[in-house]
């Protein structure tokens, strides 16, 4: 896409497929992980987010998975529209003062 | 729309220049983050102001800086410009800085590219 041209891992979904993005985070001490949504030509929107005393958390047609123990994150869609189409970042906060530390990204192409 | 606006959208300048990036956070929002997203490297943290002081640093390069002023905008200053600094450039803005969690509210990004 034109806002960010990344060099990123693609996941191409058939329209009304489910999706499942993955992230593998950096810190086992991080506390709180969120979900960013980068449409071309946008900056980055709040999807959902989990806390690690979680390891399920749903919204509307979304739902993150954490898991502790391998330090891995996932975001599942359900029903994936052409409008999903996007780039997905997981992001980790560690807490006290520190800032968001953002995974690499992931590039879902919806196929209609 | 997050509430977060920057300006300007676009800028295009020569090796060696020094641009100035404008940020205004959501109205009430007191902290304001600046990230850099270049090709290869993702979002990066820049810097993060909370109400007029510096409250934490990421990969910023010395060439760069930041303020935030009493209303609360901010400024980033790229100095010395390199061809590797064209990337896009976030603000995000909370209403807390820290200890609390808090969304971070995305501005659309400026674009600069450096000839």
């Amino acid at each position: 896409g034109e806002s960010v041209g990344l060099h990123l891992p693609t996941l191409s979904v058939q329209e009304g497929d489910n999706s499942i993005i993955n992230c593998a985070y950096s810190n086992s001490a991080s506390d709180y992980f969120i979900w960013y949504k980068q449409e071309s030509g946008k900056g980055p929107q709040f999807i959902i987010d989990i806390r690690s005393n979680m390891d399920k958390r749903q919204g509307q047609r979304v739902t993150v998975l954490l898991n502790k123990t391998v330090k891995h994150l996932s975001l599942q869609i359900a029903a994936t529209q052409p409008g999903d189409s996007a780039v997905y970042f997981c992001a980790e906060f560690l807490g006290g003062g520190t800032p968001l530390v953002f995974g690499k990204g992931t590039r879902l192409s919806v196929i209609a | 729309d997050s509430g977060v606006t920057q300006t300007p959208k676009h800028l295009i300048t020569a090796t060696g220049q020094r641009v100035t990036l404008r940020c205004s956070p959501r109205s009430g929002d007191l902290s304001v983050y600046w990230y850099q997203q270049s090709l290869d490297q993702g979002l990066q943290f820049l810097i993060q102001y909370y109400n007029g002081e510096e409250r934490a640093k990421g990969n910023i390069l010395e060439r760069f800086s930041a303020q935030q002023f009493p209303d609360l905008h901010s400024e980033l200053n790229l100095s010395s410009l390199e061809l590797g600094d064209s990337a896009l450039y976030f603000c995000a803005s909370s209403v807390e800085a820290s200890g609390g969690i808090y969304e971070q509210y995305f501005g659309p990004g400026t674009r600069l590219t450096v000839t």
